[in-house]
């Protein structure tokens, strides 16, 4: 079975710039979360999406925002981008109801 | 809130040595309980689990026990190899209203194993 994959791989944007990441979940997964990796701030949750819905949020600010489709992939856009915002952002899926999550490979955003 | 505190390292080890990366939580409620590893250049991969107290999580030698007396999840290994060389990231997972939760890490451990 195909783990979860992550588009694209790697981003270099400029500050006050957009953009969108996306994420196809395994098969069969309906859940798919999303979390932002830095050295400083370690790793910290965005969202979670549950079949289209957005069932948890984190501690960010508007300017990050998501969705999840109806064959369960996911994007999550960030606007409006600051230096800051560089990261590794990972996206995880899960089955309904089950705790376990599996994480794709991530996408790695420098915002200069 | 819910929080992981974990031994922020870098521990560097000589292969066969024995492993161990302490890790304590606070959390309301009964909380699961993970171990990711992070290899370089890569996404996170679980490592073990474990959902209630005195469960054992076990897998490719790593073990790690939840301790509800003393909040703990401590990750052990009796002889690590090169290959173990990895930062790794004890977590838990709380849930909310049928929700799966979200997981909550702490900063990671990174673990150098030398020849």
């Amino acid at each position: 079975k195909a783990g979860v994959t992550q588009t694209p791989r790697y981003l270099i944007k400029t500050r006050g710039q957009q953009v969108t990441l996306s994420c196809s979940p395994i098969s069969g997964h309906r859940s798919v979360s999303w979390y932002q990796q830095t050295p400083g701030q370690g790793l910290q949750f965005l969202f979670e999406y549950f079949s289209e819905t957005q069932r948890n949020k984190g501690n960010f600010p508007g300017r990050f925002s998501g969705r999840q489709f109806s064959n369960s992939r996911s994007e999550m856009n960030v606007s409006t981008l600051e230096l800051g915002d560089s990261a590794l952002y990972l996206c995880a899926s899960s089955l309904a109801q089950v705790n376990e999550q599996f994480f794709g490979p991530g996408t790695r955003l420098t915002v200069l | 809130g819910n929080s992981v505190t974990q031994m922020e390292g870098p521990v560097t080890l000589s292969e066969e040595a024995f492993l161990t990366i302490n890790c304590t939580y606070t959390a309301t409620g009964y909380p699961s309980l993970f171990w990711y590893v992070q290899y370089p250049g890569e996404g996170l991969q679980l490592l073990l689990k474990a959902t209630k107290a005195d469960d054992k999580g076990s897998n490719k030698g790593f073990e790690a026990t939840y301790r509800k007396e003393t909040t703990s999840f401590h990750l052990e290994k009796g002889s690590v190899q090169v290959s173990d060389s990895a930062v790794y990231f004890c977590a838990l997972s709380e849930r909310r209203g049928g929700s799966q939760g979200n997981l909550i890490f702490g900063k990671g451990t990174k673990l150098s194993v030398k020849p």
